[in-house]
């Protein structure tokens, strides 16, 4: 399989606290992506980060990019209940998109 | 705006029954895709199209069918559906070019008994 893994499966925190959550994935990438997926929902895109790049910023979201590790994670600053979801990065490669196994977080009112 | 659209939402099907699940965009992409979604594993990707008229497989084709016919549909079939297909099933589609995102449907839950 050319799946990524997230890491931790799960995570709770309270609202106001930081989440970060990292991906491992096995080949060479030309970019790599972050989706959040609400219970019962489609995966919805957040941010997409390029293989030059090591960091990028989206509102509360902040993606990092270590290709020499093959990994990345994905910081959400100051949660909200609203932020309780699964969260999935994926690897484009040629024409195929490979999902990792995702994280699941929940955020304590 | 519709973006990707799948039916049924939610099925049953008795193990040996056949049934296609729908999926339609109204964005003009030209990649779309199957993927299941199981617990612990993930989204699989089970077949995908470049176009009109090509498909290829994904990492986890047995047992299914696509064509693609035009730029807005892609059906996947169950040709005889088996317990083992239990899932939930997500299309997406993408605009050309590269670094670009995913859009998905809804999903169909389906159940095979």
């Amino acid at each position: 399989s050319q799946q990524g893994e997230e890491d931790p499966q799960a995570l709770s925190i309270q609202e106001g606290e930081n989440a970060t959550m990292n991906c491992s994935y096995k080949t060479s990438i030309n970019n790599l992506q972050w989706y959040r997926q609400n219970s019962g929902r489609g995966l919805v895109h957040l941010i997409l980060i390029r293989s030059n790049e090591r960091e990028k910023h989206s509102g509360r979201l902040r993606v990092t990019l270590d290709t020499s590790k093959k990994s990345s994670s994905l910081l959400i600053t100051a949660s909200r209940a609203a932020d309780t979801a699964s969260y999935f990065c994926a690897t484009d490669e040629g024409n195929q998109f490979y999902f990792g196994t995702g994280t699941s977080l929940t955020v304590i009112p | 705006n519709a973006g990707v659209t799948q039916t049924p939402k939610f099925q049953v099907l008795k193990t040996g029954q056949s049934m296609t699940l729908q999926c339609a965009q109204d964005m003009n992409h030209e990649y779309m895709s199957w993927y299941r979604q199981d617990p612990g594993m993930g989204l699989r990707l089970i077949h995908y199209s470049v176009g009109a008229g090509i498909t290829d497989q994904g990492e986890v084709p047995n047992g299914y069918n696509v064509s693609r016919s035009t730029t807005e549909d892609f059906p996947l079939r169950l040709l005889s559906a088996a317990p083992s297909q239990t899932s939930v099933y997500f299309c997406a589609s993408i605009r050309p070019g590269g670094g670009t995102e995913a859009f998905f449907g809804q999903g169909t839950r389906l159940t095979v008994v």
